[in-house]
């Protein structure tokens, strides 16, 4: 059964990176045809895409984070990452990984999620 | 790209059935058939209820069906019950390569 767990700092000055690894067990990260993907959601607030990343290493992002946002994978620990830079409490929020087939739109595993909170 | 519409809430009775609806441009909805539902619990992470439009994945119940016609696609709860009561958004493909979610929809069962 795949699963994903999300790590990194709860906590993040704002003007920092924000750096988050989503370690992937049960299948390996580099396995063709699979999307890796990174999705926040601020609290009580909706869902926001953030990007992702095939196996191949292609990436997409959302246009509004373009310009901060880098997505990564590391096939020798089975990880992908995300790194966020200059941070602002706007980007305080509930940080999630997927994994999307080719072909579909459906994100079928999660990672339980995990807080960043941005503040000094 | 703007998130798609979705109502910010839709209550029914037990045993009832409800829509929520999930609206977009011809960049996104219109043009692909790509677009999944997600239930998620306060708390908890987003679970995969439809996807491809009108797909279920195994494990979900046959009260929930999708569909989609023009810019507006579509989930619709059957036989509405007590633990349906979550908040859901929908996601599309866009032209741009890149995903767009919905606003979510706040499900109360009266």
């Amino acid at each position: 059964q795949l699963q994903l767990q999300e790590s990194g700092p709860g906590l993040v000055k704002p003007s920092e990176t924000l750096s988050l690894t989503c370690t992937v067990s049960g299948a390996s990260i580099s396995t063709s045809s699979y999307f890796w993907v990174w999705i926040r959601q601020p609290p009580g607030k909706g869902l926001e895409w953030i990007g992702n990343i095939y196996y191949s290493g292609s990436t997409y992002y959302n246009p509004s984070l373009k310009s901060r946002v880098t997505i990564s994978v590391d096939t020798s620990k089975n990880q992908f990452s995300l790194k966020l830079s200059s941070v602002t409490a706007a980007d305080t929020a509930v940080y999630y990984c997927a994994r999307r087939r080719e072909g579909s739109s459906g994100l079928e595993y999660w990672g339980q999620g995990t807080l960043v909170t941005v503040s000094s | 790209q703007s998130a798609l519409t979705q109502p910010a809430s839709v209550s029914g009775s037990p045993g009832q059935s409800i829509t929520i609806s999930c609206t977009g441009t011809s960049s996104d909805v219109g043009v692909y058939n790509y677009v999944s539902w997600y239930q998620q619990h306060p708390g908890k992470a987003p679970k995969l209820m439809i996807y491809d439009v009108s797909n279920r994945p195994s494990g979900v119940s046959n009260r929930f069906s999708g569909s989609k016609s023009g810019n507006t696609a579509s989930l619709t709860i059957s036989g509405l019950q007590a633990e349906d009561e979550a908040d859901y958004y929908c996601i599309s493909y866009t032209i741009s390569s890149t995903w767009v979610f919905g606003g979510g929809t706040k499900l109360t069962v009266l």
